[in-house]
């Protein structure tokens, strides 16, 4: 039973607007909730978390959006640029309460940003 | 910054052969993992080790072995490759098991 689910495999969004990538879980122990931006032949890299007495957190053009009571979290990216266009995994984890607090990742969403 | 790396970016195998992956991390991590990503099915963990000489299997564990004798070195082990174990392998560290750092991947083909 999938804990991490990211619905759409594959997003295609026009250069300039902005990139919205979904993610649910299950888990109402998950607390800490990272994105992943993964290049093809490349590993994944670090690209933003939350954690959840936060419900939005912003780097740059990138903002993390948690709705705990939906147990539902997005990733926007504005403006959207061609060199984002890559694999996305969302990831989730129990930071605290005794957990090893592994992540959990999704199986990826496809973003392709057209010039 | 963090630095993960992994002795080969592409590998190809025999079937039965025993193949060994190296991982090694600069920044004095106590935790490291190995991952295999496949087309539609996302990263699954296959072992994972939060101390030198400790290990823990992950979701898919089945058909291999791991080894940790220094802190900085975590070695994945196919005992006997199989067609099955064809895929892109994913080495991470992280000073707690929440964000980890990934090194570039090992694209495996096994013939």
């Amino acid at each position: 039973d999938q804990q991490v689910k990211q619905n759409s495999p594959s997003l295609s969004v026009q250069e300039g607007r902005i990139s919205i990538l979904n993610c649910d879980y299950t888990n109402s122990m998950f607390d800490y909730f990272l994105w992943y931006k993964k290049y093809p032949a490349e590993g994944p890299t670090f690209l933003i978390s939350i954690s959840s007495i936060k419900d939005k957190n912003e780097d740059g053009r990138f903002t993390v959006f948690l709705n705990k009571s939906a147990k539902h979290l997005s990733l926007h990216i504005v403006p959207s640029q061609p060199g984002d266009s890559a694999v996305y995994f969302c990831a989730a984890s129990v930071m605290y309460g005794g957990s090893q607090g592994n992540l959990i990742f999704g199986k990826g969403t496809k973003l392709s940003v057209k010039p | 910054d963090v630095k993960v790396t992994q002795s080969s970016r592409y590998l190809v195998k025999r079937t039965g052969e025993k193949v060994f992956l190296e991982c090694v991390q600069d920044m004095d991590h106590e935790n490291m993992f190995w991952y295999r990503q496949d087309p539609g099915l996302g990263l699954r963990l296959i072992y994972f080790s939060y101390d030198v000489k400790m290990k823990e299997k992950g979701d898919i564990p089945e058909g291999y072995s791991v080894s940790r004798e220094k802190k900085e070195r975590f070695s994945l082990i196919l005992e006997s490759a199989s067609t099955n174990q064809t895929s892109m392998y994913l080495c991470a560290s992280s000073y707690r098991p929440n964000t980890q750092y990934f090194g570039p991947g090992t694209r495996l083909t096994v013939l």
